[in-house]
């Protein structure tokens, strides 16, 4: 167990349609990072929140954002749903910058 | 950019065997590096680590990873394997000013008894 913990698990839905998936970070990291794996793309970084700023950004789509609030947990939102997004996504935690990067178990979407 | 390059999308290995997963890097500075392991339906374990102190870094359940600049590879080593280590393995490197990963395309082990 990492200490990382995420919700949903399993997530079904439509295409067109909205998600959020939630992160809550290892107790006392500051850092948020959410990765994409697909068959596809494979593991791919999609955006990094400091202390509730945003820090970096990979290749996150227009129709994806995320945000980190003050209790460091962070949710990424998912709308415009294509089948093509079905993934695993995964959250990642760490203390700072260079420090060890904690996952979590991933919410796996399906978009059908 | 930084990238990594991990040869063999698949290695298969008797128990008890040397177990080799190759991974090259590509940085424009010395970079951090880091090995992954991935099993079945599972997120992501860090194995061990590369940040510039000794060369042959050693991880958990007994795998070492050996830092070679001038072949620009980490390579992934364990004497000899174990049942319990067939999954995916991913190399990554991160990408200075940021720390975000850049991850191989993974090497999937099997372990045959």
């Amino acid at each position: 167990d990492s200490g990382v913990t995420q919700t949903p698990k399993h997530l079904i839905t439509a295409t067109g349609q909205r998600v959020t998936l939630r992160c809550s970070p290892r107790s006392g990291d500051l850092s948020v990072y959410w990765y994409q794996q697909s068959l596809d793309q494979g593991l791919q970084f999609l955006i990094q929140y400091y202390n509730g700023e945003e820090r970096a950004k990979g290749n996150i789509l227009e129709r994806f954002s995320a945000q980190q609030f003050p209790d460091l947990h962070s949710e990424l939102n998912l709308s415009s749903l294509e089948l093509g997004d079905s993934a695993l996504y995964f959250c990642a935690s760490s203390a700072g910058l260079y420090n060890e990067q904690f996952f979590g178990p991933g919410t796996r979407l399906t978009v059908l | 950019a930084q990238s990594v390059t991990q040869l063999g999308s698949h290695v298969s290995v008797s128990e008890g065997a040397l177990v080799l997963l190759r991974c090259n890097y590509s940085s424009s500075v010395p970079p951090y590096l880091f090995w992954y392991v991935q099993y079945p339906n599972q997120g992501l374990q860090l194995l061990l680590k590369y940040t510039s102190a000794a060369t042959l870094v050693k991880g958990i359940n007994g795998f070492e990873a050996e830092f070679k600049k001038s072949e620009t590879s980490f390579h992934l080593t364990k004497p000899s394997a174990h049942m319990s280590d067939a999954a995916e393995y991913f190399c990554a490197v991160s990408d200075p000013p940021t720390d975000k990963l850049i991850f191989g395309t993974g090497t999937r082990l099997q372990v045959f008894p």
